[in-house]
């Protein structure tokens, strides 16, 4: 596509609910990344993709964060048992390779009732 | 560890003014330094891109430098206008990691 798309643009959901986030990166870019970046705040790293494997998935806050990638396309981003302070814009870039120049998408907000 | 550091947080300046917004980072072991602009409720846009081994970048109004070895990097933007008013954002790949570190950006509001 022409740029980075994720879907769905806004989501709400009660505590405890699953939730998942997707995100289609350019043609043709092997790197994908996902941030979290709460009200007011800065962006907080989640994982790397190089491909369809993650070498850095550090950022992820814990456990009930999990993110998958399907060859050199597709990502999606879940959360499980959400919780409130999950609540925030997730937004996901892509690049033609890793450490060059990044494109985002619009991210997707999401908030936890 | 990597820190970036963007300084002002926050900035308002009649139009037409020229500006230099500042960001600093710790760990001088960069690939490079990209600055974005990100609009209210939007995704980030891509402004510039400086190499670790280049001195500065410049696209129309913009001029980007980077001086690793005292690990900082300048964005000036010439003849302000209402129309670049959003926040400005830094980030670093360090060398051996692809993970981009963000700074907190500068606020700016250009007033008509």
């Amino acid at each position: 596509g022409a740029g980075v798309s994720q879907s769905p643009s806004n989501k709400v959901t009660e505590k405890g609910k699953d939730v998942e986030l997707r995100c289609d990166p350019i043609s043709g870019h092997t790197a994908l990344y996902w941030y979290r970046q709460r009200l007011g705040q800065g962006l907080e790293f989640l994982i790397y993709f190089q491909g369809n494997s993650a070498p850095d998935k550090s950022g992820l806050p814990s456990d009930r964060f999990s993110a998958e990638r399907t060859g050199e396309s597709v990502s999606t981003l879940t959360i499980q048992r959400t919780q409130q302070e999950d609540s925030a814009v997730y937004l996901c870039a892509s690049s033609f390779q890793g450490a060059v120049e990044l494109f985002f998408g619009e991210g997707s907000r999401l908030t936890v009732l | 560890k990597q820190e970036v550091t963007q300084i002002p947080a926050a900035l308002s300046v009649p139009e037409g003014e020229n500006l230099v917004l500042n960001c600093s980072f710790t760990d001088s072991a960069i690939y490079n330094l990209q600055w974005f602009r990100q609009d209210p409720g939007k995704g980030l846009t891509s402004l510039l891109l400086i190499q670790s081994s280049q001195r500065e970048q410049t696209s129309g109004r913009l001029n980007a430098s980077l001086d690793k070895s005292s690990g900082r990097s300048t964005l000036y933007i010439a003849a302000s206008q209402p129309g670049d008013s959003a926040t400005y954002l830094c980030a670093v790949p360090t060398s051996g990691t692809y993970k981009y570190i963000f700074g907190t950006g500068t606020r700016l509001k250009v007033l008509a």
